[in-house]
């Protein structure tokens, strides 16, 4: 069975730092990728995903995700941080092909960006 | 907005109360999901709608009954709830459920069972 492991609950930067929100994922085969975020009382928000091509993927708000086959990880990255970072991140993984081919997600990680 | 709507935004309903949470999508997509938020845990799929069918149950509670009369709506019928029920539903649609495309989510209903 597929799975995500977002093994820290909270990150914490100062603004202006570099993020790193880490993802790990276990799948049959290639997998499909993605991450989202989640504001205060709002909905799961798509950032960016890695389907297939250059492990580098770009996303929203700057975000940018690095895809490592032999690490199995998706870790979120940002060069600089702002406060209006801070929210709920969550990592998903699907594999490319099978019958019963569902997104499964991680618990989330709260990112918090202080001033 | 996202063009998933969910109402209500918040709920508070007895054990024996029965209600039902609604979802709507105007995005054109053909598959439509319940997903379950409980803090510092994993989101749980519940349900999967595919065309109006449902093509996946996730070993959900009887009390927990959906319907999709059509592929812009999708209903979860709540009753007789448990407290360890009250959580953050989510409800997410998206262009096919077998291929490479993300969810789109709606901002969810926040349930109270007391």
């Amino acid at each position: 069975a597929q799975s995500v492991a977002q093994p820290e609950d909270q990150v914490n930067v100062a603004e202006g730092n570099p993020l790193t929100v880490k993802c790990t994922y276990s799948v049959s085969g290639n997998p499909y990728l993605f991450w989202y975020v989640q504001y205060p009382n709002r909905g799961l928000q798509f950032l960016l995903k890695y389907i297939t091509g250059d492990n580098l993927v770009k996303g929203s708000y700057g975000f940018e995700a690095e895809f490592n086959k032999s690490q199995t990880s998706f870790h979120l990255k940002k060069p600089s941080a702002l406060v209006s970072d801070s929210a709920l991140y969550f990592c998903a993984v699907r594999p490319q092909s099978g019958a019963n081919s569902k997104l499964t997600f991680g618990k989330g990680i709260t990112l918090s960006v202080r001033p | 907005e996202t063009g998933v709507t969910q109402t209500p935004r918040h709920l508070v309903m007895g054990m024996t109360n029965k209600k039902s949470l609604k979802c709507e999508q105007h995005l054109g997509h053909n598959a439509m999901y319940w997903y379950k938020q409980s803090a510092k845990k994993p989101l749980e799929l519940m349900f999967v709608y595919s065309l109006e069918e449902r093509v996946e149950n996730n070993s959900v509670p009887s009390r927990f009954s959906p319907e999709c009369p059509n592929s812009s709506h999708l209903f979860l019928h709540l009753h007789t709830l448990q407290p360890e029920d009250s959580a953050l539903y989510l409800c997410a649609s998206s262009q096919g459920w077998l291929v490479n495309y993300g969810y789109t989510f709606g901002s969810g209903t926040r349930l109270t069972v007391v």
